[in-house]
């Protein structure tokens, strides 16, 4: 494994449901990032992870949770969504928090039913 | 609120020719300035990046920038049908803690 992976690829969960949503970084970057990709929206910043330490949080509503336990690994925990929620959700890592060369991965396409 | 703005196209061009994407930002301190392609259903790839006012080239890539009128650019010299995909302009901002601004995209389309 390379780069940036995701999992799943793909997620369609009910409102009432809790899924996660896995990232992991094989680059030995410091900083983490979620990223929400809307049609016809441009990549909304969710969350910033740098050393395990989360740095920043866009005003996102509480229904999403990121988790960083190491900085090789990240997760966004997702419960009771709603239907605009739906959307492709990038993870992406840089070398460091601030370093503009993100390098991201395949993304999940999530469908809230 | 800070933006960057694109056409979101499609841009069409035919095989060959020179296409030209345009980006428009609207903090006048941004410094740093990204070029992002993003083909269907797969994830945004860094292309190009820019710094200073005037042209950067890498192969058939020219990135420009006028901080002045606040407009970056990107031009495609001899578009190949593999360059269809969405175009992604990026802004460094300051204040932004590090963190990218994005534009919507464009899309562009190579005809053979």
């Amino acid at each position: 494994e390379t780069g940036v992976t995701q999992t799943p690829r793909h997620l369609v969960m009910g409102m009432t449901n809790k899924k996660s949503l896995k990232c992991e970084q094989h680059l030995g970057h410091n900083a983490m990032y979620w990223y929400k990709q809307s049609a016809k929206k441009p990549l909304e910043l969710m969350f910033v992870y740098s050393l395990e330490e989360r740095v920043e949080n866009n005003s996102v509503p509480s229904r999403f949770s990121p988790e960083c336990p190491n900085s090789s690994h990240l997760f966004l925990h997702l419960h009771t969504l709603q239907p605009e929620d739906s959307a492709l959700y990038l993870c992406a890592s840089s070398q460091g928090q601030g370093n503009e060369k993100l390098f991201f991965g395949s993304g999940t396409q999530l469908s809230v039913l | 609120q800070k933006e960057v703005e694109q056409n979101s196209g499609p841009l069409s061009v035919p095989e060959g020719a020179i296409a030209s994407l345009n980006c428009t930002y609207s903090d006048r301190g941004s410094q740093s300035f990204f070029w992002y392609r993003q083909y269907s259903g797969k994830s945004p790839e860094l292309i190009m990046s820019i710094y200073s006012n005037g042209d950067k080239e890498d192969g058939r890539f020219t990135a420009q920038l006028n901080k002045a009128s606040q407009y970056v650019s990107l031009l495609i010299r001899d578009s190949q049908p593999s360059d269809s995909a969405t175009y992604l302009c990026a802004v460094n901002t300051p204040g932004s803690q590090g963190n990218l601004i994005f534009g919507k995209g464009t899309k562009l389309s190579v005809k053979p």
